[in-house]
């Protein structure tokens, strides 16, 4: 079954500090797709990566970067030199190509950050 | 990327009514759209998914027959929510996907609150 995890609930961090939002997931396919989103309050979904299960590399974007690893089955999440515009819900999120390519969410991580 | 739009943003109805919400793709064709809810504070859930031309498939636990999903067409899918109850209450996303492609685009969302 597929199943995406975050265990953290809520995090808090003062600005400028670096944070990382832990993700795992489990899925019987060899082929999916992991993403994360972020949330802020107007409610809107804002896109910010997609990773196929073949490409393992590691991304940065800017003060974004994801560690995808296949052994552990974790897409964690960091922010570098986090800011205040950074507070949001993020989710990660798992679909299956087999599966009608549906994409399943974890329960989200609210974050806070503090100026 | 593509561009998916949500109407109404919010509706607020009385209870007992009926509520339509309607999911457009505007630059591509949806072959697929999916329906998910969020209640306060949690994570999106799939409701269903439907293919154009075809019945939704509904997720375990969800309603069929208040919650109806019409997806009559390649760039348009409706939700009706009847005889709504203040429990329906939510915040309802849809997303599309093009033939062919992994990739869905998700709406603003509709806020929907019952009286």
């Amino acid at each position: 079954a597929q199943k995406v995890t975050q265990a953290q609930t809520e995090i808090s961090v003062v600005e400028k500090e670096d944070v990382t939002l832990d993700c795992v997931y489990e899925t019987r396919d060899t082929t999916y797709y992991l993403f994360w989103y972020k949330q802020p309050p107007s409610g809107e979904l804002v896109f910010l990566i997609r990773r196929n299960s073949f490409d393992e590399q590691n991304e940065i974007s800017g003060r974004y970067s994801w560690n995808f690893q296949k052994s552990t089955s974790s897409f964690n999440f960091t922010i570098t030199a986090s800011q205040v515009v950074d507070s949001a819900v993020y989710f990660c999120a798992l679909s299956d190509v087999d599966r009608d390519d549906k994409i399943i969410f974890g329960k989200g991580t609210r974050l806070h950050i503090l100026p | 990327g593509a561009v998916v739009s949500q109407h109404p943003s919010w509706v607020i109805c009385k209870s007992g009514t009926s509520v339509k919400i309607e999911c457009r793709s505007l630059d591509f064709q949806a072959t697929t759209m999916f329906w998910y809810r969020q209640f306060p504070k949690q994570s999106l859930m799939l409701m269903a998914t439907s293919n154009e031309g075809s019945k939704a498939t509904y997720e375990q636990g969800v309603e069929k027959d208040k919650f109806l999903i019409n997806h009559a067409s390649l760039t348009l899918s409706t939700l009706t929510v009847t005889s709504a109850h203040p429990e329906d209450s939510s915040f309802y996303i849809c997303s599309a996907r093009q033939w062919g492609d992994t990739e869905a685009f998700f709406g603003q969302g509709t806020r929907l609150t019952v009286v």
